[in-house]
């Protein structure tokens, strides 16, 4: 069965340094989204992307964090530079639809911790 | 905006007694609804989901049923084992919108 792949699943970094996360989505799956989960919540959209367009990015502090998925495939979601409250889990997800009542896959995610 | 709220945890429970989690959600339109279950260090998993009022749907034993008078979608499952232990997330996905809100979470621990 085809997985979502996310790496890497665990990073330690200290605050003020660049991170980066990488996500492979299922292979024909247009839409992939970017949720930021902290410890005793549940995830939160960061950025949606279609194909290779940002649906929506409303979420995203673009100050800090930036997103692409140039050819519309894998993604890389970005922070720099980091701060303590951006430890979290960060889950990417793909869907077959665009829009609509869709199911979405989640990878592993990666979990992130600022010190 | 869409919402999701869940009843709050922890939630203990012995091997083979009945479980309820509730979920309400506020949304506009006619949403899907969807719970997921979250292993200790795993992604989200989906557990089952349903698309239509009155719809119910079901997976491992577990059930919940869209109620729309009551914008209700309570998780359920008759005889839960050790195995079900796990962070238990409601989400709902607006029509015309691809992305889905979660509530927080609700923490499962059975006990043998």
């Amino acid at each position: 069965e085809a997985e979502v792949a996310q790496s890497p699943r665990y990073k330690i970094t200290e605050k003020s340094q660049a991170v980066a996360f990488w996500c492979d989505p299922i292979s024909g799956h247009a839409t992939l989204y970017w949720y930021r989960q902290i410890l005793g919540q549940g995830p939160e959209l960061l950025v949606q992307f279609q194909d290779e367009s940002v649906v929506d990015d409303s979420q995203l502090p673009k100050d800090r964090f930036s997103a692409e998925r140039l050819k519309g495939v894998d993604s890389t979601l970005k922070i720099q530079p980091a701060e303590l409250g951006d430890s979290a889990m960060y889950l990417c997800a793909s869907s077959p639809e665009d829009r609509g009542p869709d199911t979405q896959y989640f990878g592993p995610g990666t979990r992130l911790t600022v010190l | 905006g869409n919402s999701v709220t869940q009843m709050e945890g922890p939630v203990t429970l012995s091997e083979e007694a009945f479980l309820t989690i509730n979920c309400t959600y506020t949304a506009t339109g006619y949403p899907s609804l969807f719970w997921y279950v979250q292993y200790p260090g795993e992604g989200l998993q989906l557990l089952l989901k349903a698309t239509k009022a009155d719809d119910k749907g079901s997976n491992k034993g577990f059930e919940a049923t869209y109620r729309k008078e009551t914008t209700s979608f309570h998780l359920e499952k008759g005889s839960v084992q050790v195995s079900d232990s796990a962070v238990y997330f409601c989400a709902l996905s607006a029509a015309n919108a691809g992305k889905s809100t979660f509530g927080d979470g609700t923490t499962l621990t059975v006990k043998p």
